[in-house]
């Protein structure tokens, strides 16, 4: 089955600055790369994806960058604000198109 | 448009006793997903269904976890019996079609005590 591995699981940056996680993916098959992030006491909430046919997507101060060669994918995030602060979790798809996420990475955003 | 709505919020029951959830998804969506996720974790996807029928439930507790999805709208999720390594955030999804974007609720929070 698909194994996904996200790193790192923490990160402090300061405002202003950018952030970057890294997942990374075993199935070939994958086709679906979604970054959700998630607030404390809610649901995960999908802030950009990509498809296999595309290298890059930018949305705003958010973008996704894929390799599907290295079977990998990293959700960046510029000029990051205090409301940044949450957990991320990537979440590529498998064979059989269910999403598997990843352990997440708490992002602190420090004012 | 109203988002996917999970009730309780939270539940608190102890160990080898019965619980259900109630998942209602956005209007019109076709597909409905129920994910454990626990303290710490990613989502674990429970049972998916695509109207009211189950496309995928491979990864769903069968001697205990039992899920129904009647006229393809709302959803409950029943645990029988509970055992203490059922505490976790139960989440429901839905979205339009399979392999379109899944919305989530805010999911039930279970303690088993």
């Amino acid at each position: 089955g698909e194994n996904v591995e996200q790193h790192p699981s923490t990160l402090s940056v300061q405002e202003g600055d950018s952030a970057v996680i890294k997942c990374t993916y075993s199935d070939s098959a994958s086709n679906y790369f979604p970054w959700y992030k998630q607030e404390l006491g809610k649901g995960p909430q999908l802030i950009i994806d990509i498809r296999s046919n595309v290298g890059e997507k930018k949305d705003q101060r958010i973008a996704v960058t894929l390799n599907k060669t290295a079977k990998h994918f990293s959700l960046h995030i510029t000029e990051t604000q205090p409301e940044d602060s949450a957990v991320y979790f990537c979440a590529p798809d498998d064979s059989s198109y269910k999403l598997i996420f990843g352990s997440g990475t708490r992002l602190l955003v420090r004012p | 448009e109203a988002g996917v709505a999970q009730s309780p919020r939270y539940k608190i029951i102890e160990k080898r006793q019965s619980v259900a959830f109630w998942c209602n998804p956005i209007s019109g969506h076709a597909t409905l997903y129920w994910y454990q996720q626990i303290l710490g974790q990613g989502p674990k996807l429970l049972i998916q269904f695509q109207n009211n029928g189950v496309v995928d439930d491979s990864q769903l507790p069968k001697d205990r976890f039992s899920a129904e999805r009647l006229k393809g709208v709302d959803s409950t999720l029943k645990i029988q019996p509970a055992k203490l390594e059922d505490s976790a955030v139960y989440l429901c999804a839905s979205s339009p079609r399979l392999l379109d974007t899944q919305y989530f609720g805010p999911g039930t929070r279970l303690t088993v005590l």
